[in-house]
């Protein structure tokens, strides 16, 4: 079975800071991960994936993330927040076999402040 | 955008009655899921549809039920509604071209009352 724990509910940051969310899985096979973010009142929208190849993968709105397979980690960054990264995120596990299913961690949210 | 297109957006029904949530994946896109999304939670996986068969189920009760139609729209149904079903429920969709990436769509709010 996979999981996947994100440390912190809430983070805080000011407007301009480094953004860092963290988030470790459990996989019994290599894994792909993701990252979504949640606006109010929306659907997910995605930020970022893995899945085999570069453990550093860029994704949109600045943010990137890097698989560490020994740490079992995917964590989240942005070098400098803006106002408009306020929302949810949330970091997902899906197997690789022929079912696309996901399994999502608890969510972080982001605050950032002026 | 992500293409995939949920309806109704929010709705409001009474324990015991039964709804119906609907979702069209864009064009080109085959794998159809439902995830309930609790307040304050990350969203749990429901169901998937593959070529109108329910070929992955999570841990949901029979009250919750599905159906894939040829066009590859889909519907999911939940009977006897309990206040805990109240969330957002998101319908998600595979696209095969972009590396089986999984896009959601805007989900729908269910209230209980």
């Amino acid at each position: 079975a996979q999981s996947v724990t994100q440390l912190g509910s809430h983070v805080s940051v000011s407007e301009g800071a480094l953004v860092l969310l963290r988030c470790n899985y459990s996989s019994s096979v290599p894994p792909y991960l993701f990252w979504y973010v949640q606006y109010p009142n929306q659907g997910l929208q995605l930020l970022l994936k893995y899945t085999t190849g570069a453990t550093l993968v860029k994704g949109i709105n600045g943010f990137e993330a890097e698989f560490k397979k020994s740490e079992t980690s995917f964590h989240l960054t942005k070098p400098s927040a803006h106002m408009s990264d306020a929302a949810e995120y949330f970091c997902a596990v899906r197997d690789n076999s022929g079912y696309s299913t996901l399994t999502f961690g608890k969510g972080t949210m982001l605050l950032v402040s002026p | 955008d992500a293409g995939v297109t949920q309806s109704p957006t929010h709705l409001i029904k009474t324990r015991g009655q039964q709804v119906t949530l609907r979702c069209s994946p864009k064009s080109g896109h085959d794998t159809v899921s439902w995830y309930q999304q609790a307040l304050g939670q990350g969203p749990q996986f429901i169901f998937q549809y593959y070529e109108e068969e329910e070929r992955q189920r999570g841990n949901f009760p029979d009250r919750f039920s599905g159906h894939q139609f040829p066009n590859y729209s889909s519907e999911l149904n939940v009977n006897a509604l309990l206040l805990g079903d109240s969330a957002l429920y998101l319908c998600a969709s595979r696209d095969r071209s972009s590396g089986n990436t999984i896009y959601f769509g805007e989900g729908s709010w269910l209230t209980v009352v």
